[in-house]
């Protein structure tokens, strides 16, 4: 199973980018990247994901390595709604099935 | 729509009880998840489903029995509760194995 690396914690300034590194070196082909985050202790929320072509979506922007061993998640303007755990994780084929492997994930804080 | 839901929010046990947390989704959605989240670490799969009538082990499923009787309720029982499974409880659904998922609000429990 691929295995992913990020950062333990990151602060950024309100208004500023918010750029999240996630290593992911041993991913295969038809693996896709996911991103989570969790704010507080509520349930974690979806943000984006993909396979091997930057994403965008009204969040945040999703950009990986063409060799895909490596992605960083932007947060264009964070605001101090942002702060949270965010995870990067690998998207795991058994079969038909799937699972989502979450590691200790980054813990932003966003800075008045 | 409800969305995921969870229940108890809150639950204590003593050390060799047996209980069931329910959850319930009313999107239709055919994938379901368990996962449990100790203090300050990432989320790990217990249990998981692809549909009614199918079910499959997670990281640590050990302690832990799950069912999947109808498309809409995924309960996760356990047998005889032990200090080592006290932690927060989040049920996730998803329409397909490469969409989003939905959590829950989680069940925080506590055996002594």
């Amino acid at each position: 199973d691929a295995k992913t690396t990020q950062p333990t914690s990151m602060d950024c300034a309100e208004g500023r980018a918010a750029n999240l590194p996630c290593n992911h070196s041993t991913i295969s082909g038809n693996e896709y990247v996911y991103w989570y985050r969790q704010i507080h202790s509520q349930g974690p929320q979806y943000i984006i994901h993909g396979l091997k072509n930057n994403e965008t979506n009204e969040m945040a922007s999703l950009i990986i390595t063409e060799d895909r061993k490596s992605s960083t998640l932007i947060l264009p303007h964070a605001t101090l709604r942002d702060t949270a755990v965010y995870y990067c994780i690998v998207r795991v084929a058994k079969d038909s099935s799937y699972k989502l492997i979450f590691g200790s994930g980054t813990r932003l804080l966003v800075r008045p | 729509n409800a969305g995921v839901t969870q229940t108890p929010k809150f639950q204590v046990l003593k050390t060799g009880q047996s209980m069931t947390l329910q959850c319930a989704q009313d999107m239709n959605h055919e994938y379901m998840s368990w996962y449990r989240q100790d203090p300050g670490m990432g989320l790990r799969l217990i249990h998981y489903s692809v549909g009614a009538g199918i079910t499959d082990q997670g990281e640590v499923p050990n302690g832990y029995n799950v069912s999947r009787s109808t498309t809409e309720d995924f309960p996760l029982r356990l047998l005889s509760a032990a200090p080592s499974q006290t932690s927060v409880y989040f049920c996730a659904s998803s329409v397909g194995q490469y969409n989003e998922q939905f959590f829950g609000p989680g069940t925080r429990l506590t055996v002594l």
